[in-house]
């Protein structure tokens, strides 16, 4: 079946640092790809999106481009802050309609 | 506009008693989902209802676990009885239609602690 893998973490980065959360699934089909943020105490939150190949996500400074060669949607932004400390989640939707979610990752920003 | 309201935010009870979790949707939502999400993974769909229908409950264990959606608003999903294993963060969704494309909005969750 569908599934969603995401590197383990937790990632410790200092501010200013990049960023890079790998994330690659296995699918049927052609997927719709999301990553959703968990800020401490508050529900999931949709932060980018793609629905083809080749796109494109993007928000708030994080980045991330579908790549069916690969089969990834790693997440990246050039220079995180305090405030992007968050749990992670890459997640698809495939042709069940259902999201799936990976592991989730989190992230931890040292001033 | 006001978001996915759930409550309580946390509950603690003992294994063999039942639980119960509430959900209200964005207004208008026609879809509503629940998810469970163990610590350390990532949340598990249990349910879907398009307005008061089921559309898919093939990962809720039927045997302890149920849900209704009265009305086609808002939800309520009941353990009962609860086992260790259910401890988990509930999480209840809400979009506004059942398409592949609709983006779908989170509660803040329930953390259920069963001892």
């Amino acid at each position: 079946g569908d599934s969603v893998t995401q590197m383990e973490g937790p990632v410790t980065l200092s501010e200013e640092a990049f960023l890079t959360i790998n994330c690659t699934y296995t699918a049927t089909g052609y997927p719709s790809l999301f990553w959703y943020v968990q800020y401490p105490g508050e529900g999931l939150q949709l932060l980018l999106k793609a629905t083809k190949a080749d796109d494109k996500g993007s928000n708030k400074g994080f980045e991330a481009t579908y790549r069916k060669e690969t089969t990834s949607f790693h997440l990246e932004k050039g220079s995180v802050q305090v405030s992007d400390s968050a749990v992670y989640f890459c997640a698809l939707r495939g042709n069940t309609g259902k999201l799936i979610f990976g592991q989730g990752t989190t992230l931890q920003v040292k001033p | 506009e006001a978001g996915v309201a759930q409550s309580p935010r946390y509950k603690i009870i003992e294994k063999r008693q039942s639980v119960a979790f509430w959900c209200n949707p964005i207004s208008g939502h026609a879809t509503l989902y629940w998810y469970q999400q163990i610590l350390g993974q990532g949340p598990k769909l249990l349910i879907q209802f398009q307005n008061n229908g089921v559309v898919d409950d093939s990962q809720l264990p039927k045997d302890r676990f149920s849900a209704e959606r009265l009305k086609g608003v808002d939800s309520t999903l009941k353990i009962q009885p609860a086992k260790l294993e259910d401890s988990a963060v509930y999480l209840c969704a809400s979009s506004s239609q059942r398409g592949l494309y609709n983006e779908q909005f989170f509660g803040p969750g329930t953390r259920l602690t069963v001892l």
